[in-house]
């Protein structure tokens, strides 16, 4: 079974600062990928960025960054220089990579408020 | 990227009719595909996993006659909500994944809000 725990129901920040949304898992699978989903108002789901459980070197997208401590099971989203469009829901998922199903489980999701 | 494209957008209906939700894939082949609900303000809650040529499978709760799916080929899949109620008013949203690429995100289509009246 797989479970991915999202303690921050609410996060706030000033603009140009940087936010960490954390992000912890449990799986007993031994591949597994994690991705960050960015949900604006209008309720469309935007992929950010995808870690790879085998992968050496922590991911990053422009001013997204995954913080990634596989021992600790923590996939944490970091966001450098918030602008005001970076306020949204985002939601940590876990893909399993090994036994075929392929389905991926999400968080409860963090409400991130960027202030000017 | 992939796309996934799900119409409509939003629609209202009146209670006691059917409305049917298509989620398509247009870039990709998409064997799985996955639906989903969104109450406000909480996380996406899996209804059914859609697979190419054969019956969804339904996650525990989900009733089955209520919320119909069929994948129909590898880019299409629909989710028909019958006989609705004001209580199946909801954000659906569905993902799919491309068949060719397995260690790659999944692909959300732009959701569909329904209000029944």
């Amino acid at each position: 079974a797989q479970k991915i725990t999202q303690t921050q129901p609410g996060m706030f920040v000033q603009e140009k600062e940087a936010v960490t949304l954390d992000c912890t898992y449990d799986t007993s699978d031994p591949s597994y990928g994690l991705f960050w989903y960015k949900q604006p108002s209008s309720g469309e789901m935007i992929f950010l960025i995808y870690q790879g459980s085998y992968d050496q070197q922590n991911a990053t997208e422009g001013r997204y960054s995954l913080n990634f401590q596989k021992a600790r099971k923590s996939a944490n989203l970091v966001i450098s220089a918030s602008q005001l469009g970076d306020s949204a829901m985002y939601f940590c998922a876990l893909l399993p990579l090994s036994g075929g199903s392929y389905i991926p489980t999400f968080g409860r999701g963090t409400s991130l408020i960027v202030h000017p | 990227g992939a796309v996934v494209s799900q119409h409509p957008s939003r629609v209202i209906c009146k209670s006691g009719t059917s409305v049917k939700i298509e989620c398509r894939s247009l870039d990709f082949q998409a064997t799985t595909m996955f639906w989903y609900r969104q109450f406000p303000k909480q996380s996406l809650m899996l209804m059914a996993t859609s697979n190419e040529g054969s019956k969804a499978t339904y996650e525990q709760g989900v009733e089955k006659d209520k919320f119909l799916i069929n994948h129909a080929s590898l880019t299409l899949s629909t989710l028909t909500v019958t006989s609705a109620h004001p209580e199946d008013s909801s954000f659906y949203i569905c993902s799919a994944r491309d068949h060719g690429r397995p260690n790659t995100e999944a692909f959300f289509g732009q959701g569909t809000r329904l209000t029944v009246v």
